[in-house]
């Protein structure tokens, strides 16, 4: 069962230039949470904003919450080279304990 | 040093052949996911277990099986009954009352077939 939905699916920037990648869901939730994969590698968790939440920031992160449109933005700012990875969403659905569900994910390329 | 520990890195598994892939972790969690990653897609549910000697199948258990003996470890074997085994495969563990929380991904093991 696909929960979220990202977009865009690829994303390429210069080094400097902001970075937004956009998830969709489907049903209500507790939290939604982003997380970063580079590479051949595991992922690495980034933030989490909860239901009651509207924004939430973390260095040059900045997530935003709308749960009326059932959505939710993440921002990179002032991005790196070192920030080109795949970055997916996940969502721990109401009445679903226990369960991520993950986005197909946006691959960021930042060229420097 | 704490973390999620996954072997073997890549593994190769032949016709009829079950494999069982490692996953340990010394963060004293409790719940413990398998996913697995096709190339270019998001992350699908295999199994989880929220507490030793307990586990629930995900959205794509049919062809794998897990046991939970101990709560540091949480092996998946990929049995011979799944036909299209060839992907990335990712552990991971979340902290004491941490369902739909935060969760800690070992690196990963790829599983190709000969």
């Amino acid at each position: 069962s696909q929960q979220g939905e990202e977009d865009p699916q690829a994303l390429s920037i210069q080094e400097g230039e902001n970075a937004t990648m956009n998830c969709s869901y489907k049903t209500s939730i507790n939290n939604l949470q982003w997380y970063r994969q580079n590479s051949g590698r595991g992922l690495v968790h980034l933030i989490l904003i909860r239901s009651n939440e509207r924004e939430k920031h973390s260095g040059r992160l900045r997530v935003t919450l709308d749960t009326s449109k059932k959505s939710s933005s993440l921002l990179i700012t002032a991005s790196r080279a070192a920030d080109t990875a795949s970055y997916f969403c996940a969502t721990d659905a109401t009445g679903n304990t226990g369960k991520l569900i993950f986005g197909q994910g946006t691959t960021l390329q930042v060229k420097p | 040093d704490g973390g999620i520990t996954q072997s073997p890195k890549y593994l190769f598994r032949k016709e009829g052949q079950n494999v069982t892939l490692s996953c340990e972790q010394n963060l004293n969690h409790d719940a413990m996911y398998w996913y697995r990653q096709d190339p270019g897609q998001g992350l699908r549910l295999i199994y989880y277990s929220q507490i030793v000697n307990d586990f629930q199948k995900g959205d794509i258990a049919e062809g794998y099986s897990v046991s939970r003996e101990k709560k540091e470890s949480f092996p998946l074997t990929v049995t011979s009954a799944q036909k299209n085994p060839t992907a990335f495969y990712l552990c991971a563990s979340s902290p004491p009352h941490g369902v739909g929380e935060t969760q800690y991904f070992g690196p990963g093991t790829r599983l190709l077939v000969l």
